[in-house]
């Protein structure tokens, strides 16, 4: 049973607007949080992460926010670039002591010119 | 360059006939970690370990192996290949485990 879920499997945005992607989880052992971001044919790479301790993490176009108490978590990106077009995972980990990531099954963006 | 290496990259191989992925890093990370991809399921953890020596079952562990006998290498070991294996696979490692892991480029492979 996925402890992480991304109920969107895809989202299109035109270029200059904003991206939201969701994640649910259902743990509530998880305390740190992390979104990936992958082009085909290539491994997953790092994008932002946020520690249960804060509600928002910001880094150039993209913010995470996160709200404990609903065990959602969002990334928003803006302003959506061409180049932004990929598929995002959101995953989970319990944090110290736990050395397992849980992944969401992945949401694919388009950005449209 | 700091980066994950996996080999081979493609892999087409038959029901039963043992295989090993290579996957090794140059950032003298501890934790390591595979997993494999499959559609509308996201990545799954197979095996991870944290240093030499150490390994630990994930959420998918059957029907694989791996071994820790060197920090920089985590060969991840199918000994009798089946169809449900077909899968994309991924290495990772961090300098810990519970914060940013690089991912090697993957290997796609097909059991028929």
């Amino acid at each position: 049973d996925q402890q992480v879920k991304q109920n969107s499997p895809s989202l299109s945005v035109q270029e200059g607007r904003i991206s939201i992607l969701n994640c649910d989880y259902t743990n509530s052992m998880f305390d740190y949080f992390l979104w990936y971001k992958k082009y085909p044919a290539e491994g997953p790479t790092f994008l932002i992460s946020i520690s249960s301790i804060k509600d928002k993490n910001e880094d150039g176009r993209f913010t995470v926010f996160l709200n404990k108490s609903a065990k959602h978590l969002s990334l928003h990106i803006v302003p959506s670039q061409p180049g932004d077009s990929a598929v995002y995972f959101c995953a989970a980990s319990g944090g110290v002591g736990d050395y397992k990531l849980s992944f969401g099954a992945g949401t694919t963006v388009t950005v449209r010119a | 360059e700091a980066q994950v290496t996996q080999n081979p990259r493609y892999l087409i191989t038959v029901t039963g006939k043992k295989l090993t992925v290579t996957c090794s890093q140059n950032m003298n990370h501890e934790y390591m970690s595979w997993y494999r991809q499959d559609p509308g399921l996201g990545l799954r953890q197979i095996y991870y370990s944290m240093n030499v020596e150490v390994t630990d079952k994930g959420d998918v562990p059957e029907g694989y192996k791996v071994s820790r006998k060197e920090k920089r290498n985590f060969p991840l070991i199918l000994e009798s290949p089946s169809p449900n294996q077909t899968s994309l696979y991924f290495c990772a490692s961090s300098g810990t485990p519970t914060y940013e892991q690089y991912f090697g480029p993957g290997t796609r492979l097909t059991v028929t």
